[in-house]
């Protein structure tokens, strides 16, 4: 256990329907990242967030998906009008503020689309 | 674009042996690598990381090797245990927040 908790760990939703991930990083860390992994791939950057901005979003993100870290804190992922290539593992890592600083991951949301 | 790669998707070793996972990147602006073990249904664990200006960090039972000239990257895990066998990811980064990773090597030990 990283101390990264994500909620839930399983979602399965039918095409075309909105799903929200939580992230909750560990207290102290102030960057967010969001990944996304597909299967026997490594992850891929989404985007990330020091305290509540959000500073950069991957080409990956379209226009469906929408990231926030409001207070700071935890951070919610939203994915809308799911389609079933959005099924992915969705991974959340937490890191201290120095660029070399390891990235901790949790556990991953694993969203099947129907 | 700038890639991290791995030449072997699936290794297997006897229980005992030493293992040896390879990774080749081609950002040569790249200063920072990481090691990471992701085991079935987890998300990726940190195993070990070396900076540029390294050539060797050993760990417990783990050794990093760098070889900027070749832009290569390896983790030795000396005498793999059962526990070992999951999925190793090498990761890279340029100095920025971003992580660029491999498709990984799958280790599988052996009894």
């Amino acid at each position: 256990d990283t101390g990264v908790s994500q909620d839930p760990r399983h979602k399965i939703t039918k095409r075309g329907q909105n799903v929200t991930f939580r992230c909750d990083p560990i207290s102290e860390h102030n960057r967010l990242y969001w990944y996304r992994q597909t299967l026997g791939q490594g992850p891929e950057f989404l985007t990330y967030f020091q305290n509540e901005a959000q500073l950069e979003k991957s080409r990956l993100l379209s226009d469906r998906f929408s990231a926030e870290r409001p207070k700071g804190s935890f951070s919610t992922l939203e994915i809308q009008r799911t389609e079933q290539g959005d099924s992915a593992m969705y991974l959340c890592a937490s890191s201290l503020p120095r660029t070399e600083n390891e990235q901790f991951f949790g556990p991953g949301t694993r969203l099947t689309v129907l | 674009g700038e890639s991290v790669g791995l030449h072997l998707p699936t290794l297997s070793v006897q229980e005992g042996d030493n293992s040896i996972i390879n990774c080749a990147y081609s950002n040569s602006a790249s200063d920072y690598f990481i090691w990471y073990k992701q085991e079935s249904g987890k998300g990726p664990q940190f195993i070990i990381d070396i900076r540029s200006n390294m050539d060797k960090r050993q760990g417990q039972r783990v050794t990093v090797l760098l070889n900027k000239t070749v832009k290569h990257l390896s983790l030795q895990i000396a005498a793999t245990q059962p526990g070992d066998s999951a999925v190793y990811f090498c990761a890279e980064t340029d100095g920025t927040y971003k992580y660029i990773f491999g498709t990984g090597t799958r280790l599988k030990v052996l009894a």
